[in-house]
């Protein structure tokens, strides 16, 4: 079974500051990992996802994530951050099968200019 | 390309009551998932069809919870009797199947119990 931890509830920063998000994974197999965000009253749309390969993965809205397996980490990082990206943003994590996506608990970023 | 469709996007009944959400996937999305979201957290699995067959449902609380697929195609969950702690957002998700390419999720159906 997967697990993930988000150690962050609450990130608040300023507008055109970096920022990361943290996310730690716990898997007793090989795992995909992915980054999703939630904007209020909608759903949950992908940001970026690890499957295999380079461990520095690109996505959408200028995110990227770093895939550290020796840390079963894979932090969410901006170099500069929009007012638009205040939202909550998920990791979760599935094994390589047809398995089911485990989420963590969330990390808000609040952006304030 | 349509996306996962779900309704109603609301709804509000009192507790013992009956409710059910419809989700009408992506086309030719094989998997489907209906997640449970609680305020302050992540979401859950509550059940995954591969077509119209079930493929994980341990996380679904059969005494009041059911969930069905017919045809492999449109999905309904339903709630009877609903108590309050199942107030939370119910999200669809529908997948090629294909291992790791990720879900796209509907909008999601707001279920407040009182």
């Amino acid at each position: 079974a997967q697990s993930v931890t988000q150690l962050d509830s609450q990130v608040p920063v300023f507008e055109e500051a970096p920022v990361e998000l943290r996310c730690n994974y716990s898997s007793s197999v090989s795992v995909y990992l992915f980054w999703y965000v939630q904007y209020p009253n909608q759903g949950l749309q992908l940001l970026l996802k690890y499957l295999s390969g380079s461990t520095l993965v690109k996505g959408i809205n200028g995110f990227e994530a770093e895939f550290n397996k020796s840390q079963t980490s894979f932090h969410l990082r901006k170099p500069s951050v929009h007012i638009s990206d205040t939202a909550e943003y998920f990791c979760a994590v599935s094994g390589t099968g047809f398995q089911k996506l485990v989420f963590g608990t969330g990390t808000r970023l609040l952006v304030s200019p | 390309e349509a996306g996962v469709a779900q309704s109603p996007r609301y709804k509000i009944i009192e507790k013992r009551q009956s409710v059910a959400f419809w989700c009408n996937p992506i086309s030719g999305h094989a998997t489907l998932y209906w997640y449970q979201q609680i305020l302050g957290q992540g979401p859950k699995l509550l059940i995954q069809f591969q077509n119209n067959g079930v493929v994980d449902d341990s996380q679904l609380p059969k005494d009041r919870f059911s969930a069905e697929r017919l045809k492999g195609v449109d999905s309904t969950l339903k709630i009877q009797p609903a108590k309050l702690e199942d107030s939370a957002v119910y999200l669809c998700a529908s997948s090629l199947g294909d291992r790791g390419y990720g879900y796209t999720f509907g909008s999601g159906t707001r279920l407040t119990v009182v």
